[in-house]
C-alpha cells in the first residue's frame, strides 16, 4: 500500500538548535517528494520539492531535504531553527505522471524562544 | 490577490443534513482538489479535478460528491453527513502543468463538525 510515514509527531526545540524531521515513503513507482509547512492559522505552503537529480534540495527559509533512494527517505533539515519556524510540517509524495498526493501525518514543531 | 476561498470556514451541523462546502479560485487553475485533515492521519485526498467536468476519486471519496461545472468552482457535497466526517477540509488548486509538481495553492480550511 502507498503510504508516507513521519516518525516524529511532536518536536520541541530551543532556538538555534538543529532540526531533522524524518519521512519515509512506501510507493511502487517513481515519485516526486515534497515538504509542506502550515504555520499557525495559515494555509499549507510548499517548503521544498524533489523531482530528480541532486538528492540534496534546498527550499525556502533555510530548509533543506535529502532524498536517499535506498532508504525511501526524504528527511527535512535546518541547521539552526528560529521561533518563527514553529509550525506543522507535512511530507508528501506524488507518483510521477499522476495527480494524486499522499501526505504524512505531520510533525508539530515548537521552537522555544 | 491570488487566492483559494472556501466557505463556510466553520460549520456545525447534524447527521443527515445535506451540506455543501464551496471552493473558488481566481487564478484560472485547471486542477482543483479536496483534502481532509484529521489528527494522526494527516491530509487525505478526497477528490480531484483536472478540468471542467473531469473529476476523479482520491483516497477517501466515500460519503462525498463533487462537481466541476465551472473552472473556478469545485464544491464538496456531503449528501448525508455523519459524525465521522467531522474534520478540517482543505481545497487546493494549481495550473494543470504544475499539478504534480507540488505547486498547490491551498485554501484556509473549513472546519466541519457533524453532531
Amino acid at each position: 500500500a502507498q503510504s508516507v510515514s513521519q516518525h516524529n509527531h511532536h518536536v520541541i526545540l530551543s532556538e538555534a538548535a538543529s532540526l531533522e524531521l524524518g519521512c519515509n515513503y512506501s510507493y511502487g513507482g517513481t515519485v516526486n517528494l515534497f515538504w509542506y509547512v502550515q504555520y499557525p492559522g495559515q494555509h499549507l505552503q510548499l517548503l521544498l520539492k524533489y523531482f530528480s537529480g541532486d538528492p540534496l534540495v534546498k527550499g525556502i527559509k533555510g530548509f533543506e531535504a535529502e532524498f536517499i533512494k535506498s532508504k525511501f527517505s526524504f528527511n527535512l533539515r535546518k541547521p539552526s531553527v528560529q521561533w518563527s519556524d514553529t509550525a506543522e510540517y507535512f511530507c508528501a509524495v506524488n507518483a510521477k505522471g499522476t495527480y494524486k498526493y499522499i501526505f504524512g501525518t505531520g510533525t508539530r514543531l515548537k521552537v522555544l524562544a | 490577490e491570488a487566492q483559494v476561498t472556501q466557505n463556510p470556514r466553520y460549520l456545525i451541523t447534524v447527521t443527515g443534513k445535506k451540506l455543501t462546502v464551496t471552493c473558488s479560485q481566481n487564478m484560472n487553475h485547471e486542477y482543483m482538489s479536496w483534502y481532509r485533515q484529521d489528527p494522526g492521519l494527516g491530509l487525505r485526498q478526497i477528490y480531484y479535478s483536472m478540468n471542467v467536468e473531469v473529476t476523479d476519486k482520491g483516497d477517501v471519496p466515500e460519503g462525498y460528491k463533487v462537481s466541476r461545472k465551472e473552472k473556478r468552482n469545485f464544491p464538496l457535497i456531503l449528501e448525508s453527513p455523519s459524525p465521522n466526517q467531522t474534520s478540517l477540509y482543505f481545497c487546493a488548486s494549481s495550473l494543470l502543468q504544475q499539478a504534480n509538481t507540488g505547486e498547490l495553492f491551498f485554501g484556509e480550511g473549513s472546519r466541519l463538525t457533524v453532531l
